[in-house]
C-alpha cells in the first residue's frame, strides 16, 4: 500500500515566517510534486520533482521552493509566508515505471498564515 | 487558460439512481486521464482512470467514459451511495512519450457531489 505521509496535518504560522512542510513517501518513487487546493480554483500544481535534486516549477511557483534531497523526500519551503498562502497544501508522488500512472497523495496540510 | 474544465461546481443526486459527472479538455496532447475523490481535510484518492485508446473503462459502481473526439469524459456512478458525496476532481496528463515530457497531472477544479438519502 502506498503511503505519502506529510509531516503536519495543521499549522499556524505568522506572516514573515519561513515555513518548511515536509513529505514522505514509502513506495520508491521518482516523481514527487507539491499542489494547493483552494475552494473554486481546484488543485494547482506548484513544483514537482522526477528525481533527487531535480525540480520542475508547475503553474504557481511564485513565494515557494521546494528541496529533494533523498529520493523519497520532497519539502516545500515558504520563504517569506504571506497571508495568501493560506491553502490546503498536498503532497503527492507517482512511479515513471508505466506510462501515465496515477498519483497518490498524502492527506494534506492545511496552511494558515496569520 | 484552463485545459481541464468540469464545468458544474455541484450535483445532487437521489440515492439509487445514477450520477453523471462531466469534465472537457482542451489540450490535445493529454492521453491518460483520471479521476479522483476528495473528502473534506483529506488528500484526494484515485478511483478509476483510462487511457485515450479506450472508450470506456468500468470498475464495480464506476465508469469512465471517453469521447476523443469531443474531448469530453465523464464519471458514471451507479447506484450511487450517501457515501459517494464528496468532491470529484478530474485530471489529464500527457505521456512522457508524446513527446509533452512531463508526468504532471492538470486538475479540474472539481464538482461537488451530494447524494441524498
Amino acid at each position: 500500500d502506498v503511503k505519502v505521509t506529510q509531516s503536519s496535518r495543521y499549522l499556524v504560522k505568522r506572516t514573515g515566517e519561513k515555513v518548511f512542510l515536509e513529505c514522505v513517501q514509502d513506495m520508491d518513487h521518482e516523481n514527487m510534486f507539491w499542489y494547493r487546493q483552494d475552494p473554486g480554483l481546484g488543485l494547482r500544481l506548484i513544483y514537482f520533482s522526477y528525481d533527487v535534486k531535480m525540480k520542475e516549477k508547475g503553474d504557481i511557483p511564485e513565494g515557494y521552493s521546494v528541496s529533494r534531497e533523498k529520493k523519497e523526500r520532497f519539502s516545500l519551503i515558504l520563504e517569506s509566508a504571506s497571508t495568501n498562502q493560506t491553502s490546503m497544501y498536498l503532497c503527492a508522488s507517482s512511479s515513471m515505471d508505466r506510462l501515465n500512472t496515477e498519483a497518490f497523495f498524502g492527506q494534506g496540510t492545511r496552511l494558515t498564515v496569520v | 487558460d484552463q485545459q481541464v474544465k468540469q464545468n458544474s461546481p455541484s450535483l445532487s443526486v437521489q440515492e439509487g439512481r445514477i450520477s453523471i459527472l462531466n469534465c472537457d479538455y482542451t489540450n490535445s496532447m493529454f492521453d491518460y486521464f483520471l479521476w479522483y475523490k476528495k473528502y473534506p481535510a483529506e488528500g484526494p484518492t484515485f478511483l478509476i482512470s483510462i487511457s485515450s485508446i479506450k472508450d470506456k473503462n468500468e470498475d464495480g459502481r464506476f465508469t469512465v467514459f471517453l469521447n476523443k473526439s469531443a474531448k469530453h469524459l465523464s464519471l458514471h456512478i451507479v447506484p450511487s451511495q450517501p457515501g459517494d458525496s464528496a468532491v470529484y476532481f478530474c485530471a489529464a496528463s500527457a505521456s512522457p512519450y508524446s513527446g509533452a515530457g512531463s508526468y504532471q497531472l492538470t486538475f479540474g477544479k472539481g464538482t461537488k457531489l451530494s447524494v441524498i438519502p
